[in-house]
């Protein structure tokens, strides 16, 4: 079956850098979306990932390793306004997306 | 602002009610969606539309009824609903090219809650 995993669950301090992990089994692949949902909000999208390697993109960055079925954020100099949950989403072969639980990031001063 | 705006933002109705949510996008994609999220679980897909047409039902009670009368808005009614299809129901919708949806832009969302 297919299957996207990832924490439900991080804390990080103000200023500081966390990670969030992404491990992903689908049907084919055709790449790896990040979103950002605030509590009450919409989810926007943060990145997307096809080729292996690092993506950056100010304070935010996603990696995407295809032969390890596995997808990093990292998300540097965290802000309290960061504190949100963080969708990953793999796509198949046929281009549906396989979504995560999402993890809830808390921020603390 | 997304760009997607989904009406009411809440709603509570008995499961006997007949009721519809509505979506409509500004962004002039062709492509929308009708997502459920419950609490600690992945988006689950119900319902898609390109230019108008159902192209998935992601086999959905029929209790849910999609209606796409162009390719701006979205409406999804509800009759007979139980209580474990409270929910927040996210609407979507994106430039879909070949068949990939590409980036999607979503509304704030329904929360329904069922009595």
């Amino acid at each position: 079956g297919q299957n996207i995993d990832q924490p439900t669950e991080m804390t990080a301090t103000e200023g500081a850098i966390v990670q969030i992990n992404c491990t992903y089994q689908t049907s084919g692949f055709n790449g790896l979306f990040w979103y950002q949902q605030h509590a009450g909000e919409a989810p926007t999208f943060l990145s997307y990932n096809v080729l292996d390697g690092l993506e950056e993109k100010g304070r935010f960055s996603s990696f995407l390793s295809r032969s390890k079925g596995y997808s990093y954020l990292l998300l540097k100099e965290l802000q309290m306004k960061d504190s949100a949950s963080y969708l990953c989403a793999g796509m198949d072969s046929n281009y549906q997306l396989i979504w995560g639980a999402g993890t809830k990031l808390i921020i603390k001063p | 602002e997304t760009g997607v705006t989904q009406t009411p933002r809440h709603l509570v109705m008995g499961m006997t009610n007949k009721k519809s949510l509505k979506c409509e996008q500004h962004l002039g994609h062709n492509a929308m969606y009708w997502y459920k999220q419950s609490a600690k679980k992945p988006l689950e897909l119900m319902f898609v539309y390109n230019f108008k047409e159902q192209t998935e039902n992601n086999s959905v009670p029929s209790r849910f009824s999609p209606e796409c009368p162009n390719s701006s808005h979205l409406f999804l009614h509800l009759h007979t609903l139980q209580p474990e299809d409270s929910a927040l129901y996210l609407c979507a919708s994106s430039l879909r090219t070949s068949g990939e949806p590409g980036e999607l832009f979503f509304g704030e969302g329904s929360r329904l809650t069922v009595l």
